[in-house]
C-alpha cells in the first residue's frame, strides 16, 4: 500500500522555538508539498518541491522553509514558531505526469 | 482570477438520501479535476479525477461527472460511514487549486 509518512502527528511547541516537520513516501514520487489547512481557509500551499535540491514557493511561504536532500523526503521548517503558525500541516506527494495527490495523515501544530 | 467554489459549504441527510456535491470552477488551461474525501483529523484521500467534459467516474456509492465549468459528485443511498469532508481541486497549466470543501453529515 502506497504512503505518505509523516514524522508527528501532534505537536505542541513554544513561540520561538525552531520547528521540523518530516514526511516521508514511498512511491518514487518527483512532486512533493506542504499545505496547512486551517478552518476556513481550506488547504494553502506553503512549498512545493519538483526535484531533488529544488524548492519552489507556493502561496504563503513566508515564516516557512524546506528542504528536500533526498528523492523521498521533503521537511518543512519553522525556523521561529509563531503562534499564528499553529495549524494543520498536510504533505503531499504526486507522480510528475497526474496531478493526483497523495496525502499523508497530517501534523498538528500548536505554537503556545 | 483563477478559482474553485464548492457548494453547499454544508450537507445533513437522511440515510439512503441521494445528493449531488457542486464544484464550479474558473481557470486556464484545465488539465484535471479531483475530488478528495477527508475524515476529521486527517488527510485528504484520492477518490477520482475527471479529465474532459463528458466524463465520468463511479466508485461504490459516488460518481463524479464534469462539465466545462463545473463537477458533481453524486451520492446515491448514503450511508453513515460516508459522512466526510469531500474537496474538489483543479489543476490548472502551473498549480492545483483546492475548493474549501463541503461536510456531508449522513444521519442513520
Amino acid at each position: 500500500d502506497v504512503k505518505v509518512t509523516q514524522s508527528s502527528r501532534y505537536l505542541v511547541k513554544r513561540t520561538g522555538e525552531k520547528v521540523f516537520l518530516e514526511c516521508v513516501q514511498d512511491m518514487d514520487h518527483e512532486n512533493m508539498f506542504w499545505y496547512r489547512q486551517d478552518p476556513g481557509l481550506g488547504l494553502r500551499l506553503i512549498y512545493f518541491s519538483y526535484d531533488v535540491k529544488m524548492k519552489e514557493k507556493g502561496d504563503i511561504p513566508e515564516g516557512y522553509s524546506v528542504s528536500r536532500e533526498k528523492k523521498e523526503r521533503f521537511s518543512l521548517i519553522l525556523e521561529s514558531a509563531s503562534t499564528n503558525q499553529t495549524s494543520m500541516y498536510l504533505c503531499a506527494s504526486s507522480d510528475r505526469n497526474t496531478g493526483e495527490l497523495f496525502f499523508g495523515e497530517g501534523s498538528r501544530l500548536t505554537v503556545l | 482570477e483563477d478559482q474553485v467554489t464548492q457548494s453547499p459549504e454544508a450537507l445533513r441527510l437522511q440515510e439512503g438520501e441521494s445528493s449531488s456535491l457542486n464544484c464550479s470552477y474558473t481557470v486556464s488551461g484545465l488539465r484535471g479535476l479531483f475530488w478528495y474525501r477527508q475524515d476529521p483529523g486527517k488527510g485528504p484521500e484520492f477518490l477520482f479525477t475527471l479529465y474532459s467534459a463528458g466524463e465520468e467516474k463511479e466508485k461504490e456509492r459516488l460518481k463524479a461527472t464534469l462539465t466545462k465549468k463545473e463537477s458533481f459528485l453524486h451520492i446515491t443511498a448514503p450511508k453513515p460511514e460516508d459522512s466526510a469532508t469531500y474537496l474538489c481541486a483543479v489543476q490548472a497549466y502551473d498549480k492545483i487549486i483546492f475548493g474549501k470543501g463541503t461536510r456531508l453529515h449522513i444521519l442513520p
